[in-house]
């Protein structure tokens, strides 16, 4: 299999403040990372792809200068919550593509973000 | 742009029956990708189906993709405690960076 890591896991800061979150590919090399928020049992959001590399694209409605995604290198990707909000508490997900048969993503266990 | 939906959006079941999530898609598909998130977890890859027509088994899940390739469905029979969780389809329309687009899921319960 594969594994992707991801820190924290949980974080709670304070209005105004900037969360970085950091995703890792531990065992294989990933040019596509991808981030997801995830509400209360509901499905995944798609953020953006992150390439390694280049910038990443941002879906419909996602703010890039809110949501800071940095792919440094082939098995690190960080997203930056700047200027947190309440409304920004969520689950975040990431997941790697690790090329091969499926080109399946492997996801990451997710941070849970708390913005008082 | 692109959208997947499922249903239903909740099922619940005695241990010992059976279970079918449905899925459609607005486009067509290269292909779609099945996940399971259990309570409090991530998703997990569950199987691929690229094919028009295609159906694939993995023990008590079958898994079928449409001729179209824009509906899928995920069957499982006699159900048991440890299926318990939401099940994702997720279309890719084929573009280069693989990017998917989930479908609200499935949360079966299972009752013993």
């Amino acid at each position: 299999g594969a594994v992707v890591s991801q820190h924290p896991s949980r974080v709670i800061c304070k209005s105004g403040t900037s969360v970085k979150i950091e995703c890792r590919s531990l065992d294989f090399q990933a040019t596509t990372m991808f981030w997801y928020r995830q509400f209360p049992k509901q499905s995944l959001m798609l953020m953006a792809t992150s390439n390694e590399g280049s910038k990443a694209t941002y879906e419909q409605g996602v703010e890039k200068d809110k949501f800071l995604i940095n792919h440094a290198s082939l098995t690190l990707s960080t997203l930056t919550v700047t200027s947190a909000h309440p409304e920004d508490s969520s689950f975040y997900i990431c997941s790697a593509i690790k090329r091969g048969a499926y080109n399946e993503q492997f996801f990451g266990p997710g941070t849970r973000l708390t913005v008082l | 742009g692109q959208q997947v939906m499922q249903i239903p959006q909740y099922q619940h079941v005695q241990e010992g029956e059976d279970f079918t999530t449905y899925c459609n898609s607005s486009t067509t598909l290269s292909n779609i990708q099945w996940y399971k998130q259990r309570p409090g977890g991530h998703p997990v890859f569950l199987i691929q189906l690229v094919k028009s027509g295609e159906v694939k088994k993995q023990k008590r899940l079958t898994f079928q993709f449409g001729e179209a390739k824009k509906n899928s469905s995920l069957h499982i029979t006699a159900t048991q405690t440890t299926d318990v969780g939401t099940y994702f389809c997720a279309g890719d329309s084929g573009g280069s960076n693989y990017k998917l687009t989930f479908g609200k899921g499935t949360l079966l319960t299972v009752n013993p």
